[in-house]
């Protein structure tokens, strides 16, 4: 049972480039979340699908775009990285809702 | 969407002391008020929650309360020890239709042997 796995860990774009983050869980859980991590503002909600075959957009939506491939994986895609999408990115799933998330281990993206 | 103000920014205690981190919120709907620790370079875990029923719940050297009056939710370790040096985050969930959980900026805890 390895909960809520992300790929990759880490990760160096140049301005322009392209890249989707993969995230994919095994415990059954509804709803799933991509949420950025920047020094001193938190978590700030990117993307969401609250269940299989729906996705809408949070906080930030701007230059992401997302794919709920099946009920287990959720990727994170940037079509054309910018220095700030610099970020630590961090998938999440829960039961349904903001219950009992469980996070994935984060991808560090650099963008130059 | 929810707002979730949280402070202080970063805390200094001494080890065995008691550390107190506060967060307000904006949506009065929201109903459920988790609480996340985050080590350095790990991902954020869930130490305690609580819903709006409840003024109060603990576990261990954990609390959190709930001020539903005033919008405002509180953590409190008591007994601080060094390994509870770490990022907390306070989260709302946002009562648009889907719950997502909106968090707090984060607080930065250094418990001081």
């Amino acid at each position: 049972n390895a909960g809520v796995t992300q790929t990759p860990k880490f990760q160096v774009l140049k301005t322009g480039q392209s890249m989707t983050l993969q995230c994919a869980q095994d415990m059954n859980h509804n709803s799933m979340y991509w949420y950025r991590q920047d020094p001193g503002m938190g978590l700030r909600l990117i993307y969401y699908s609250a269940s299989e075959g729906t996705t809408d957009k949070g906080e930030v939506p701007n230059g992401y775009n997302v794919s709920r491939l099946n009920k287990r994986e959720f990727s994170l895609r940037l079509e054309s990285a910018a220095p700030s999408q610099t970020s630590v990115y961090f998938c999440a799933s829960s039961l349904q809702g903001g219950y009992g998330y469980t996070f994935g281990s984060g991808t560090r993206l650099t963008v130059v | 969407g929810e707002n979730v103000e949280q402070h202080p920014s970063t805390l200094s205690v001494q080890e065995g002391d008691s550390a107190v981190i506060k967060c307000t919120y904006s949506d009065s709907a929201s109903n459920y008020f988790p609480w996340y620790k985050q080590e350095l370079g790990k991902r954020p875990q869930l130490i305690i929650d609580i819903r709006s029923n409840v003024g109060e719940k603990k576990d261990q050297r954990i609390a959190v309360t709930l001020n539903k009056t005033a919008k405002h939710f509180s953590l409190h370790i008591t007994e601080t020890q060094p390994e509870d040096s770490a990022v907390y985050f306070c989260a709302a969930t946002d009562q648009t239709g889907a719950n997502n959980l909106f968090f707090g900026t984060g607080t930065r805890l250094t418990v001081i042997p």
